[in-house]
C-alpha cells in the first residue's frame, strides 16, 4: 500500500543552519506529494504540494523537489530561524484515496 | 487562521462516556475529513465525507463512532463508549475536491479519557 516514510523523528539547529528533513514515498504511479507544518497548540498548516516528476514546490523559504527516480520529496530551508520551530508532515495523494502522513519531524531552533 | 472550526479545544470524558465534536469546514468545501493525532504525533485516518455521504471510514469508526455532516450543520464526530485508548487530537480537515488537494485543519479537539 501507499507509505510515507521521515526518516528523522527531531532534528535540532542554530539560527541560520541549513535544513534538510528527508521524505520518501512508496506508491505508484504520480501521487500528489505535500508538505504540512504543525505548530503547537494547532492543526497542520498546508506549506506546498507538487504532483509531478522534477516539480520544484515552494513556500516561506521551504522548497522540495519531487524525485519519482529516488521516490523522495526532500524539504530544505537555506536558513532556518527559531519562529520554524514546528513539527513538519510530509504527504501523499493519490486520485480517489485518503491522504497518507508520515510520522512527522519535530524541528527545533536555537537561538 | 484556520478557517475550520472545531468545537470543543478540549473534551474530558469518562471511560463509556460518549464523546461528541463538532467541524465546520471552510465554506464552500464538499469534502471533510476526521484524522486521530496520538500524543506520537502520528495519524490516523478515522473517516471522510463528500457532501452528506460518507466515501471511506475505517472498521474502527464504523464500529465505535458515529459520523455525519448534515447539510446546513456541521458535521460532527461521537464516540459511542470512550475508552482510554481514545484519548488523542482529532483534527477536522476539508478540500475543494476529493482527490490530490491540499486540506484545511482545524485546530482540533483534544479527547482526554480518564
Amino acid at each position: 500500500g501507499d507509505s510515507v516514510t521521515q526518516t528523522e523523528g527531531q532534528v535540532a539547529l542554530s539560527e541560520e543552519d541549513f535544513l534538510t528533513i528527508h521524505c520518501n514515498y512508496s506508491a505508484s504511479g504520480y501521487p500528489a506529494l505535500f508538505w504540512y507544518v504543525q505548530y503547537p497548540g494547532e492543526g497542520p498548516q498546508f506549506l506546498f504540494r507538487a504532483s509531478r516528476d522534477k516539480e520544484k514546490g515552494s513556500s516561506r523559504g521551504f522548497e522540495a523537489t519531487y524525485d519519482k527516480g529516488t521516490t523522495s520529496f526532500h524539504l530544505r530551508k537555506a536558513s532556518v530561524q527559531e519562529s520554524d520551530s514546528a513539527v513538519y508532515y510530509c504527504a501523499l495523494a493519490h486520485s480517489n484515496n485518503r491522504i497518507f502522513f508520515g510520522d512527522g519531524t519535530q524541528l527545533v531552533v536555537k537561538p | 487562521n484556520s478557517k475550520v472550526i472545531q468545537t470543543p479545544r478540549y473534551l474530558v470524558k469518562g471511560q463509556g462516556q460518549k464523546a461528541k465534536m463538532r467541524c465546520i469546514p471552510e465554506k464552500g468545501h464538499p469534502v471533510v475529513f476526521w484524522y486521530q493525532q496520538n500524543k506520537n504525533n502520528e495519524f490516523k485516518f478515522l473517516i471522510n465525507f463528500q457532501n452528506q455521504e460518507v466515501l471511506q471510514q475505517i472498521d474502527m469508526t464504523e464500529k465505535r463512532f458515529s459520523a455525519e455532516c448534515p447539510s446546513n450543520s456541521p458535521c460532527s464526530l461521537e464516540i459511542q463508549s470512550s475508552e482510554a485508548g481514545d484519548s488523542a487530537l482529532y483534527l477536522c480537515a476539508s478540500s475543494l475536491q476529493f482527490s490530490n488537494e491540499r486540506l484545511f485543519f482545524g485546530h482540533g479537539t483534544k479527547l482526554s479519557v480518564l
